[in-house]
């Protein structure tokens, strides 16, 4: 597609529960990164990848959180043993390059929340 | 640690009007100063990027300027629309990651 892709656009889970959230990059974007807005608050870094490496993931906020990228496309965001502080909206970039001045293009973000 | 901050939080202006939005940041450090439009249940839309050797950019009705000795950049919406009600987010760019501000929230009246 011309632009970067999510699903699910929204997901509700129970605490506890694990959820897998994905993005597809723009095709050619080298560079890739996960971003979470929690209600009335700004967006905040989680993880960066360069091809397939994460060489930064000082965002994410505590070991149940992980994520991985393949082929240098698809990225998947795991979240393990939910809980409610979780909820937020989700969001995936990515860029051309990584690591520098390029511009990132977002997608429409997966609206997490858990009960 | 980069800090970014917007002023005004909310702003409401009648159609046709000339408007600037701010943003400043801590660390002049950085690679580029991107605007983005956030539309209420929606991405972000990437509106401008200045890159740090560049002092502005244009598009269409906006104009975004960048002074990285101040550590501002100021986005100026020409001929304000109703279409251009909308949550107004600068993010200085270092590194690996974008840092946000919490943004400006911007409406217009007919």
């Amino acid at each position: 597609g011309a632009g970067v892709s999510q699903s699910p656009s929204n997901k509700v889970t129970e605490k506890g529960k694990d959820v897998e959230l994905r993005c597809d990059p723009i095709s050619g974007h080298t560079a890739l990164y996960w971003y979470r807005q929690r209600l009335g608050q700004g967006l905040e870094f989680l993880i960066y990848f360069q091809g397939n490496s994460a060489p930064d993931k000082s965002g994410l906020p505590s070991d149940r959180f992980s994520a991985e990228r393949t082929g240098e496309s698809v990225s998947t965001l795991t979240i393990q043993r939910t809980q409610q502080e979780d909820s937020a909206v989700y969001l995936c970039a990515s860029s051309l390059y990584g690591g520098g001045p390029s511009e990132q293009f977002f997608g429409p973000g997966t609206r997490l929340t858990v009960l | 640690k980069q800090e970014v901050t917007q002023i005004p939080a909310a702003l409401s202006v009648p159609e046709g009007e000339n408007l600037v939005l701010n943003c400043s940041f801590t660390d002049s450090a950085i690679y580029n100063l991107q605007w983005f439009r956030q539309d209420p249940g929606k991405g972000l839309t990437s509106l401008l990027l200045i890159q740090s050797s560049q002092r502005e950019q244009t598009s269409g009705r906006l104009n975004a300027s960048l002074d990285k000795s101040s550590g501002r950049s100021t986005l100026y919406i020409a001929a304000s629309q109703p279409g251009d009600s909308a949550t107004y987010l600068c993010a200085g760019g270092g590194g690996n990651k974008l840092t946000f501000g919490t943004g400006t929230q911007l409406k217009v009246e007919l």
